[in-house]
């Protein structure tokens, strides 16, 4: 079966453009997550979505960044006004269920680079 | 304070020689910490979760064990495929379903 999926896998964009990166999560996975991971560090949390509503958003860093899930499915997660400091590694993961066992699987990542 | 830290940073092995990564944790309601590999460039692949004190879990080369402040990733006679950041993860009562990682144990195994 498939893995979650990202595109696009690298994004060069310019200081104050937007743009939207997608995630494609595992067939039957009703938990998305979106993490951001920036060079030697691990990733941090973003939002993430049960079903098609944000059941936690906290670590979304400012107003530029929204994440929609509108089909329960696929997610793109949408980054105004982008800034050098946006630059860092998207990761989308997902997961079965909200049970204990819940582990979530992620995705190979989208790298942001703002010039 | 970070509710995370692994160590140490950076690990440097010969193949066949046993070693030992530590994650710490400093948050209250443990529901669960989670064990993942990272190859560059790549996105985390899981390997394990532990749940209470005292659980092991194993596969392959490597074991997980996990106390009430701790988990250890045991390598048992590391190959060079090995080689991977190995990244550790906690999820609490209160914190939602949101992982909080550490920074990464990177492994070298030398042939």
């Amino acid at each position: 079966g498939a893995g979650v999926s990202q595109t696009p896998s690298n994004k060069v964009t310019e200081k104050g453009k937007y743009v939207e990166l997608r995630c494609d999560p595992i067939s039957g996975h009703t938990a998305l997550y979106w993490y951001r991971q920036s060079l030697g560090q691990g990733p941090e949390f973003l939002i993430y979505f049960q079903g098609t509503g944000a059941a936690d958003d906290s670590g979304l860093p400012n107003d530029r960044f929204f994440a929609v899930r509108p089909e329960g499915s696929v997610s793109t997660l949408k980054i105004q006004r982008t800034e050098r400091g946006d630059s860092a590694v998207y990761l989308c993961a997902s997961s079965l269920t909200q049970a204990r066992y819940n582990e979530q699987f992620f995705g190979p990542g989208t790298r942001l680079t703002v010039l | 304070e970070d509710q995370v830290t692994q160590s140490p940073e950076a690990l440097r092995l010969q193949e066949g020689e046993s070693s030992s990564l530590n994650c710490s944790y400093t948050v209250s309601g443990l529901r669960g910490l989670f064990w993942y590999r990272q190859d560059p460039g790549k996105g985390p692949e899981f390997l394990f979760t532990l749940y209470s004190a005292g659980e092991e879990k194993e596969k392959e080369r490597l074991k997980a064990t996990l106390t009430k402040k701790e988990s250890f990733l045991h390598i048992t006679a590391p190959k060079p495929e090995d080689s991977a950041t190995y990244l550790c993860a906690v999820k609490w009562e209160g914190g939602s379903e949101k992982l909080v990682f550490g920074k990464g144990t990177k492994l070298t195994v030398n042939p």
